[in-house]
């Protein structure tokens, strides 16, 4: 696609419940990232990707939090057991990135939301 | 270890009057540096990029920025604000040849407000 992808754009789930997120990068791009912004909030760093590795993911909040990126492609970020302050919109980003960074560009992002 | 501090949280002007966001850095080797933007309820838009080339750096829609290694500072400018450009601006800092990557390390956002 033109873009990077997330789905869904929305969710709506019980506490307690796990769920997953999906990444669809820019095809090519080989750097990866999740953040969160809660609402009024900063965007807080989760993981990041380069390929199919994490070099990166002491932003992780909980060992409930996990992301797995397969085929240099998709990444999947899963919460399991969630909670109310699990709540915020979760932003993927890629970038074309082998000898330092270019341009990161975002998806619209998945609102999370735990009743 | 790298890290962005903006200095205000809100800033607001008047239409038509200078526009300044300002970001300090901290990163251990040569950084690169950006700032996005976001607008209510949409994703997130860089605005520009400085990758060691020019220390002023010129964006979209009239922003730039200017690098000053010896401040470590890389503050956002526009000559003339637009209702428009009322959002949510954000400086991000990357140190591209460290082992780990190139996380991107974000501040904490100045929301800018623009009175008519």
């Amino acid at each position: 696609g033109a873009g990077v992808s997330q789905s869904p754009s929305n969710k709506v789930t019980e506490k307690g419940k796990d769920v997953e997120l999906r990444c669809d990068p820019i095809s090519g791009h080989t750097a990866l990232y999740w953040y969160r912004q809660s609402l009024g909030q900063g965007l807080e760093f989760l993981i990041y990707f380069q390929g199919n590795s994490a070099p990166d993911k002491s932003g992780l909040p909980s060992d409930r939090f996990s992301a797995e990126r397969t085929g240099g492609s998709v990444s999947t970020l899963t919460i399991q057991r969630t909670q109310q302050e699990d709540s915020a919109v979760y932003l993927c980003a890629s970038s074309f990135s082998l000898q330092g960074p270019t341009e990161a560009f975002f998806g619209q992002g998945t609102r999370l939301t735990v009743v | 270890a790298q890290s962005v501090t903006q200095l205000d949280s809100h800033v607001s002007v008047s239409e038509g009057t200078p526009v300044l966001l300002r970001c300090n850095y901290s990163s251990s080797y040569s950084p690169s540096l950006f700032w996005y933007v976001q607008h209510p309820n949409k994703g997130l838009q860089l605005l520009l990029k400085y990758t060691s080339a020019a220390t002023l750096v010129k964006g979209i829609n009239g922003f730039e920025a200017e690098f000053k290694k010896s401040e470590t500072s890389f503050h956002l400018t526009k000559p003339s604000a637009h209702m428009s450009d009322a959002a949510e601006y954000f400086c991000v800092v990357s140190d591209p040849w460290k082992s780990s990557g190139d996380k991107l390390t974000f501040g904490t956002g100045t929301r800018l407000a623009v009175r008519p």
